[in-house]
């Protein structure tokens, strides 16, 4: 059965700190793996999209990485702000069909100053 | 640019009233399209997907049904709420394997009461 695991569910850290969100997953075959933000009662906004051949991808302040052998990903924030208090989602595509995607439940992160 | 326009932002319904959310996609031609649904501490839902004009597909089954009248055109319709149907409703785009690109709607909080 496909799955994306993500930890922790919460996380609470102070402005200006850096933090790692991670997923892991078993959804196979893999074709991409995609780290969204979403924001309280909105959709969830694209941050880094990796195929199995790419190993970090930065968007700013987010780096993420992939580990296609250990079937791993991390996001990393630094440098963390108040507006970066969302859930972020990690989302594995693959399986059975192009449009199958694999949600994991996210990670709630709440940044406080 | 792909843009999607979902509405409305929010809806408060009575149980055993219709349903109709819309959902249109600008900048594409030919797109997948998708209705999620995401309750609070879980992943995302997926309910349906259409690849095309008239076709869809259910994931679920449910309470609730889906068109597709036009080719950037998505409808989530119920003839008759449940309690069970509130949730926040996702509708999202994906235009090729080879773009990547799987971009969501702004979303609608559905409360059934």
């Amino acid at each position: 059965k496909n799955q994306v695991e993500q930890s922790p569910q919460s996380l609470i850290i102070l402005e200006g700190k850096n933090c790692t969100l991670q997923c892991n997953y078993t959804v196979s075959p893999f074709s991409n793996l995609r780290w969204y933000k979403q924001d309280t009662g909105r959709g969830p906004v694209s941050l880094t999209i990796m195929t199995f051949s790419e190993n970090t991808k930065s968007n700013g302040r987010y780096t993420a990485t992939l580990d296609a052998d250990t079937k791993q990903s991390s996001l990393h924030i630094t440098a963390s702000q108040l507006s970066d208090s969302a859930s972020y989602i990690c989302v594995v595509s693959g399986g059975a069909g192009s449009y199958q995607l694999t949600f994991g439940k996210g990670t709630k992160l709440s940044v406080i100053p | 640019s792909q843009t999607i326009h979902q509405w409305p932002a929010t809806l408060v319904q009575p149980v055993g009233s219709p349903l109709s959310l819309e959902c249109t996609v600008e900048g594409t031609s030919n797109p997948n399209l998708y209705w999620y649904r995401q309750a609070a501490g879980r992943g995302l839902q997926l309910l349906f997907y259409s690849v095309g004009i008239g076709q869809i597909s259910s994931e679920v089954p449910q309470n609730l049904s889906a068109s597709r009248p036009q080719d950037r055109q998505f409808i989530l319709s119920s003839k008759k709420l449940l309690l069970s149907d509130s949730g926040f409703y996702l509708c999202a785009q994906h235009r090729d394997a080879a773009n990547y690109g799987y971009t969501f709607g702004s979303g609608t909080r559905l409360t059934v009461v």
